[in-house]
């Protein structure tokens, strides 16, 4: 089976620790992709990386950390710099970045601040 | 920040009749794209429309754009109670980088 696939489902955090999300797809697609999804509300971009060893900030990024070190995973750090961390985090991938084609997504990763 | 606003933020309707919702942005656009977000799931992609089209279908769903008004609209016809989630449009602009997600509709089909 082809997909995306987020761990953990959920994660608690206590304040001033750094965590890390993972994301791992085997679709073969080179452009990776962190949106942040708060209560009522659309994503916003974290971070997106279009080939391996390269990634940009998206629209929210203070407070985030990203790394493409492989073609599959794009794991996001969520560090102590983040004042509201808690929220829901999804990743996605496209075939090729900048075609604005549709983005696959993982089923999500929930942070709680505890 | 957001350049799609939806419209309206929630819907309830019963289950056989008609859903429309509706997006508006503010630039211009490559393409617009319509996804559904099951509750505390990931998205799932339904249509994508690009500005030189100003119609599309799929099964039961019809997507339209009107550039000049810098609008959508999507249409579920005969609605079911699995189409129960919300839905939003993105929109990805001349560079093609990124989707700009609006804050969604809510949509609920009462069986």
């Amino acid at each position: 089976d082809g997909g995306i696939t987020q761990s953990p489902k959920y994660l608690f955090r206590k304040e001033g620790q750094n965590v890390t999300l993972s994301c791992e797809q085997n679709l073969n697609h080179d452009a990776m992709y962190w949106y942040r999804q708060d209560p009522g509300q659309g994503l916003r971009l974290i971070y997106y990386s279009q080939i391996v060893n390269d990634f940009q900030k998206g629209d929210i990024a203070e407070g985030y950390s990203v790394s493409r070190e492989k073609k599959e995973s794009f794991p996001l750090t969520v560090t102590s710099a983040q004042k509201n961390p808690t929220a829901f985090y999804l990743c996605a991938s496209t075939p090729r970045g900048g075609s604005g084609l549709e983005q696959f997504f993982g089923p999500g990763t929930r942070l709680t601040v505890l | 920040s957001q350049q799609g606003e939806e419209d309206p933020q929630a819907l309830s309707i019963q289950e056989g009749e008609n859903a429309t919702m509706n997006c508006s942005y503010k630039t211009s656009i490559n393409n617009l794209q319509w996804y559904r977000q099951n509750s505390g799931r990931g998205l799932v992609h339904l249509i994508l429309i690009r500005s030189n089209e100003r119609e599309k279908h799929s099964g039961r769903l019809r997507v339209t754009l009107d550039t000049s008004k810098k609008s959508s609209s999507l249409l579920i016809t005969a609605s079911r109670a699995a189409d129960t989630a919300s839905y939003f449009c993105a929109t990805v602009g001349g560079y093609g980088n990124k989707l700009v997600f609006g804050a969604g509709t809510i949509l609920r089909v009462k069986s």
